[in-house]
């Protein structure tokens, strides 16, 4: 069974641009979270879509958005990006919310 | 207070020692409690998921919980130069996972 991938794997963009990120998770998996690492903060969740409906959300601002199609994919979209927002962004899929959670490689983020 | 508190380390042993790693939590509701693995520049890697207090074994791996203390462990026997990686606890309540910032592993051969 394939894994879980995400595109671009490298991104180098400058602040005030936007970005969209994607990921698409295993085959029969409905519940796919976002969450930005730094080796200052750790895994921070960023959010949780479960059937197209964002399930729940964390502490980010509202430059940070996301959505997910009908076949399970999903994007997430970060706006007038800062130089703060430069990280490792992980998309994780499970069957099902609460459920063992499988990453994909993720998207390293560089914003200059 | 984080929610999920480990130390970062590093730690480093000699190829073939056990390895103890650790987590303390806070929130006595948390469910489920998973070990992840990952190595530098990939995504973690799920090495085991539990959800009950006890142990947990898989391989060299033993995942131990224990929520009347609000602690969790990952035992590795025998351990090789390739369990060389970050170790990172995670939780689960409500609606979300909580992370821990990961523990870094060195086994030197």
């Amino acid at each position: 069974k394939a894994g879980v991938t995400q595109t671009p794997r490298y991104l180098i963009k400058t602040r005030g641009q936007q970005v969209t990120l994607s990921c698409s998770p295993i085959s029969g998996h409905r519940s796919v979270s976002w969450y930005q690492q730094t080796p200052g903060q750790g895994l921070q969740f960023l959010f949780e879509y479960f059937s197209e409906t964002q399930r729940n959300k964390g502490n980010f601002p509202g430059r940070f958005s996301g959505r997910q199609f009908s076949n399970s994919r999903s994007e997430m979209n970060v706006s007038t990006l800062e130089l703060g927002d430069s990280a490792l962004y992980l998309c994780a899929s499970s069957f099902g919310p609460s459920r063992e959670q499988f990453f994909g490689p993720g998207t390293r983020l560089t914003v200059l | 207070q984080k929610e999920v508190e480990q130390d970062p380390g590093p730690l480093s042993v000699p190829e073939g020692a056990i390895v103890s790693l650790n987590c303390t939590y806070s929130n006595s509701a948390f469910q489920y409690f998973m070990w992840y693995r990952q190595y530098s520049r990939k995504g973690p890697e799920l090495l085991m998921y539990t959800y009950s207090s006890g142990n947990k074994e898989d391989g060299r791996f033993t995942a131990q919980v224990d929520k009347s203390s609000k602690y969790i462990s990952l035992f590795i026997r025998d351990s090789q130069p390739s369990d060389s990686a970050t170790y990172l606890c995670a939780m689960w309540v409500g609606n979300q996972f909580y992370f821990g910032t990961g523990t870094s592993l060195t086994v030197i051969p």
